[in-house]
């Protein structure tokens, strides 16, 4: 079956504009993250998508950034206004539950670009 | 707070030497833990996972790792390096609650 599929994979922008990403989880998984990595850095938790429960946005760095969940499946990340160290590649993730007993699935990322 | 420390952001073996990569964490329950690969120009995916049990874990490609609590270490080790192991390697914990903690990763490099 597909894996987590996310668009655009490459994404160059100005400084000020907003982004939108997309993510496409492994249909059926419940669970759905966002994480940020920058370059020489770990992977930065932003937000957490459990079925129909409120978000867990508290790894959101700003207020800039926001992202929803469509019918518990697609998610998009927006960022707005973006900034020079917005610059990073946007992971998302989905697994099975929300216990943490089952892996993450992760997309193969979209690297945003901030010029 | 949460932190997961991958000591040495850069490790090389020479191929079919022992491969180990270290993994600390501070967590104040005892956490799962896993490691994930990422090959160049690929996404993360899962090389193991302890959640509870038997606290030496063998995962794909030969891989494995030992929870040792009194430590809070996790170190991954492999015996026998092969050049397709070049790769990121994260460390990573779950505590409690819904977020991941990711380690910021150590690439191998391995010597033919």
């Amino acid at each position: 079956g597909a894996g987590v599929s996310q668009s655009p994979s490459n994404k160059v922008t100005e400084k000020g504009k907003d982004v939108e990403l997309r993510c496409d989880p492994i249909s059926g998984h419940t669970a759905l993250y966002w994480y940020r990595q920058s370059l020489g850095q770990g992977l930065e938790f932003l937000i957490y998508f459990q079925g129909n429960s409120a978000p867990d946005k508290s790894g959101l760095p700003s207020d800039r950034f926001s992202a929803e969940r469509t019918g518990g499946s697609v998610s998009t990340l927006t960022i707005q206004r973006t900034q020079q160290e917005d610059s990073a590649v946007y992971l998302c993730a989905s697994s099975a539950d929300r216990s943490g007993y089952n892996e993450q699935f992760f997309g193969p990322g979209t690297r945003l670009t901030v010029l | 707070a949460q932190s997961v420390t991958q000591l040495g952001s850069h490790v090389s073996v020479s191929e079919g030497a022992l491969v180990l990569l270290r993994c600390n964490y501070s967590s104040s329950v005892p956490p799962y833990l896993f490691w994930y690969v990422q090959y160049p120009n690929q996404g993360l995916q899962l090389l193991l996972k302890y959640t509870t049990g038997a606290t030496l874990v063998k995962g794909i490609n030969g891989f494995e790792a030992e929870f040792k609590k009194s430590e809070t270490s996790f170190h991954l080790t492999k015996p026998s390096a092969h050049m397709s192991d070049a790769a990121e390697y994260f460390c990573a914990v779950r505590p409690t609650g819904n977020q991941f903690y990711f380690g910021t990763g150590t690439s191998l490099t391995v010597i033919p």
